[in-house]
């Protein structure tokens, strides 16, 4: 069975600082995706970054960044120069690649504050 | 813009009265999910398609059902919604299953 886990159920940030969401998680696959997605208080989820894991390469988006540690099952996502906009949940997610389940396997996710 | 779309945004049912939520797009995915999600949860999954194929979470209620005529829309049926089904159900959609899943922007489900 796969895990994801979100250990800060919350965090703040000043505006312009940098901030660092915390995701583990564990699979027995070898091949998989990661995925952060933002969900805005209200307003529709978003996929903010997504990586593979057979790249070793992390992926970036603009001021959106993530720490890939395989061996180490660890996911972390950094925003910098944080906007009062990023303000949302943010949802760490695994998928395994093959197979004909469907699901997303969700952390319970991290709220994030930005402040001014 | 290619998008993911849900109506209505806003449903009040009462116990017991059947509704159906709908969820279309023009992102042309062969996969379609259905999550349900309350509040201050993670979504969880309730069935998708994998192009014609229905594909049942094995802890989804039989009240809950769904249909896809085509490829752009999906519906959710709930047979005879109870206060537990209140929640915010969001659609989804994927090219292939183990790709990004692109979101609507959720139906919020009041039961009375």
């Amino acid at each position: 069975a796969q895990t994801v886990t979100q250990s800060q159920p919350e965090m703040s940030v000043q505006e312009a600082e940098t901030v660092t969401l915390s995701c583990t998680y564990d699979t027995s696959e070898n091949n998989y995706y990661l995925f952060w997605y933002k969900q805005p208080p209200s307003r529709q989820m978003i996929l903010v970054i997504r990586q593979e894991a057979y790249k070793q390469q992390n992926a970036t988006e603009n001021r959106f960044s993530v720490n890939f540690q395989k061996a180490a099952k660890s996911f972390s996502l950094k925003i910098s120069d944080s906007q009062l906009g990023d303000t949302a949940m943010y949802f760490c997610a695994l998928r395994i690649y093959g197979g004909s389940q469907g699901n997303l396997i969700f952390g319970k996710g991290t709220k994030l504050s930005v402040k001014p | 813009d290619a998008m993911v779309i849900q109506n209505p945004r806003y449903q009040v049912t009462q116990f017991g009265k059947p509704v159906t939520l709908s969820c279309s797009q023009t992102l042309n995915h062969n996969v379609m999910y259905w999550y349900q999600q309350k509040s201050s949860q993670a979504p969880k999954l309730l069935f998708h398609y994998y192009d014609k194929d229905f594909n049942n979470e094995a802890d989804t209620p039989d009240n809950f059902q769904s249909r896809r005529p085509n490829t752009s829309f999906c519906f959710l049926d709930i047979r005879s919604p109870g206060l537990g089904d209140a929640a915010m159900y969001l659609c989804a959609t994927s090219r292939d299953r183990p790709r990004e899943q692109y979101f609507g922007p959720g139906t919020r489900l009041t039961v009375t």
